[in-house]
């Protein structure tokens, strides 16, 4: 089982809906968890940090933490254009010494105008 | 946020030589730095965390024999991709987080390597 998964996607939704992205995760120590956009051939770029259950809204960016499903997901209201891109879902994942960030395959959302 | 510094943004090389990338943190101090590396349309995976002052720690399957890690100061941490061959071609990313914590990484720019 791979540390934290999501759906690969491509997600394709229509301008001004509402898209939704999971992920979930193996380790159940874990605290942190995170939610980066990442635009083709650049760095990731840290749009929410979460790391409580429930959800934590953020402009229109809603993260959802469930720790005893060990899921994670986020919202993204009013979805636009300019939203496409890839969404990695990080968590923070002890390791033997020390603890790391680990990052899911991504998922691929499109928004079509 | 913090800056962090990514340099070379792209290099090509020949196959067999040796490339560095150094990866600056600009406004903090970094005493921790992750390197991580990622092919095309898949996602970032974990080569090793560098540590000032004592060696890295590598993931499992990472040589680190071929991929040098130093960490000199709190605000340098270099990656020598040594005898480069074409599979080593790839988007090579640093990262460090926020102070005293595993927490918020803050990315460089990347530098994608081609080799040739």
């Amino acid at each position: 089982q791979k540390e934290v998964e999501q759906n690969s996607g491509p997600l394709s939704v229509p301008e001004g809906a509402i898209a939704s992205l999971n992920c979930t995760y193996s380790d159940r120590g874990s605290q942190s968890f995170f939610w980066y956009r990442q635009y083709s051939g650049k760095s990731p770029e840290l749009i929410m940090s979460i790391y409580s259950n429930g959800d934590k809204e953020d402009g229109r960016f809603t993260a959802q933490l469930n720790k005893a499903s060990q899921y994670v997901s986020l919202l993204i209201r009013d979805s636009q254009p300019s939203d496409s891109a890839t969404y990695l879902c990080a968590v923070n994942i002890r390791g033997s010494s020390a603890s790391k960030i680990i990052f899911g395959s991504g998922t691929r959302l499109s928004i079509r105008p | 946020g913090a800056v962090v510094s990514q340099h070379p943004s792209w290099v090509i090389c020949k196959s067999g030589t040796s490339v560095k990338i150094e990866c600056r943190s600009l406004d903090f101090q970094a005493t921790t730095m992750f390197w991580y590396r990622q092919f095309p349309k898949q996602s970032l995976m974990l080569m090793a965390t560098s540590n000032e002052g004592s060696k890295a720690t590598y993931e499992q399957g990472v040589e680190k024999d071929k991929f040098l890690i130093n960490h000199a100061s709190l605000t340098l941490s270099t990656l020598t991709v040594t005898s480069a061959h074409p599979e080593d071609s790839s988007f090579y990313i640093c990262s460090a987080p926020q102070r005293d914590s595993n927490e918020k990484l803050f990315f460089g720019s990347g530098t994608q390597l081609s080799v040739l």
